[in-house]
């Protein structure tokens, strides 16, 4: 299957501070990928869909100045916390879609764990 | 036996038993399924899928379910390893829409 992995694996930074978590898809392109938010014991929520060459479509409830997604290649989506709060310590996990001959398939890469003190 | 946690409810289950996973799921209009397990720490990885065409499909030790009447889809595990321990999510798709739809999940623990 496709391979999608995710940089970093874990950080740790301070509030106010702004980080930055890459996901690449390692052996196809990715028009279509998805950023989720999961806090522990709980389901994966969607926060974004990011198309390549276009701005990205948030979910409700997101704030799109304070999670920046930029997807610049069909290779690489970037989600950027700025000005992160413990509130936004998560694990974040990305994924990519796929056309196949059974419509689409979606890969996920292993998840960001973001903790913020 | 099965207990509902803070957020998450669990199965447990004896090593060799086969384990039945429920999920129901709420848009009518989806018509794409998939069994997704995620270990401690790690992504989703994907586990077996179907379409609304379909009520069973079954792959190397999973057997998926679909139930539309109900809107209840099912994931059985075969022969149950300690392996297979992990959080196991269902997810939903209308295909006019690109996005999945993640189910609560079941933590899944197999012992010895």
């Amino acid at each position: 299957g496709a391979v999608v992995s995710q940089h970093p694996s874990w950080v740790i930074c301070k509030s106010g501070t702004s980080v930055k978590i890459e996901c690449r898809s390692l052996d196809f392109q990715a028009t279509t990928m998805f950023w989720y938010r999961q806090f522990p014991k709980q389901s994966l929520m969607l926060m974004a869909t990011s198309n390549e060459g276009s701005k990205a479509t948030y979910e409700q409830g997101v704030e799109k100045d304070k999670f920046l997604i930029n997807h610049a290649s069909l290779t690489l989506s970037t989600l950027t916390v700025t000005s992160a709060h413990p509130e936004d310590s998560s694990f974040y996990i990305c994924s990519a879609r796929v056309p196949s001959g059974r419509g689409y398939e979606q890969y996920f890469g292993p998840g960001t764990r973001l903790t913020v003190t | 036996g099965e207990s509902v946690g803070l957020h998450l409810p669990t199965l447990s289950v004896q090593e060799g038993d086969n384990s039945i996973i429920n999920c129901a799921y709420s848009n009518s209009a989806s018509d794409y399924f998939i069994w997704y397990k995620q270990e401690s720490g790690k992504g989703p990885q994907f586990i077996i899928d179907i379409r609304s065409n379909m009520d069973k499909r079954q792959g190397q030790r999973v057997t998926v379910l679909l139930n539309k009447t109900v809107k209840h889809l099912s994931l059985q595990i075969a022969a149950t390893q300690p392996g297979d321990s992990a959080v196991y999510f269902c997810a939903e798709n209308e295909r006019r829409y690109s996005t999945l739809t993640f189910g609560k999940g079941t933590m899944l623990l197999v012992s010895p």
